[in-house]
């Protein structure tokens, strides 16, 4: 399968607690977004990545929220001291990146629960 | 600001029911806009890339059309397979993130 792929796909943590999202891009696509959604809310954009490099992080709140893209493994979104207002689906896109291509494709999400 | 507004918010047919949904977007030099089809607890998935005004795509029983301020999803002859929330998005910029708008939930009704 060479799709986008998260994990975990479901994730309970108690208030205060730190959460860990792992995305890994389609195969050959060196960018990876982060978007959000919340209930009834459409998807927002969190924060945009290359290997080693934040490209933007224009959409990610400032405090407890951060976000990796290593040279080797997954991109991660840690969300540090959850809150109740994190609750929320969290997806992944990838992308190849370049002039012409912008397509971005999406992973199935993890959907975060704080308890 | 980049918007991009999605109607109607939810549109039921009966199975065979051609209706269309609309996305108007506001912003600068347009690089694409993008269709998505989103099933409950899934995320989105790809159906279309439009580039340019006059610009058609199909797949299936889908058609993608864009003008200057405005696409269109033509679903002909739905089924209910075809039930989903159609979501549409354009890019600010270069490859840089999407502004999507709400969605469209469809319905497709034996």
């Amino acid at each position: 399968n060479a799709g986008v792929m998260q994990n975990p796909r479901h994730l309970v943590r108690r208030r205060g607690q730190e959460a860990r999202l792992r995305c890994s891009p389609m195969k050959g696509h060196s960018h990876v977004y982060w978007y959000r959604q919340l209930p009834e809310e459409g998807l927002k954009f969190m924060v945009y990545l290359q290997k080693e490099n934040i490209i933007d992080e224009s959409g990610m709140p400032k405090e407890r929220f951060s976000a990796e893209f290593p040279k080797e493994g997954p991109s991660i979104l840690r969300i540090q001291q959850v809150v109740r207002g994190d609750s929320a689906a969290y997806f992944c896109a990838s992308g190849k990146g370049g002039s012409g291509s912008n397509e971005q494709f999406f992973g199935p999400g993890t959907r975060l629960t704080v308890l | 600001e980049d918007q991009v507004t999605q109607s109607p918010e939810a549109l039921r047919l009966q199975e065979g029911e051609s209706s269309s949904l609309n996305c108007s977007y506001t912003v600068s030099g347009l690089r694409g806009l993008f269709w998505y089809r989103q099933d409950p607890g899934k995320g989105p998935e790809f159906l279309f890339t439009l580039y340019s005004a006059g610009e058609e795509k199909e797949k299936e029983r889908l058609k993608a059309t864009l003008t200057k301020k405005e696409s269109f999803l033509h679903i002909t002859a739905p089924k209910p397979e075809d039930s989903a929330t159609y979501l549409c998005a354009v890019p600010t910029r270069g490859n840089t993130p999407l502004v999507f708008g709400k969605g469209t939930r469809l319905s497709v009704i034996a």
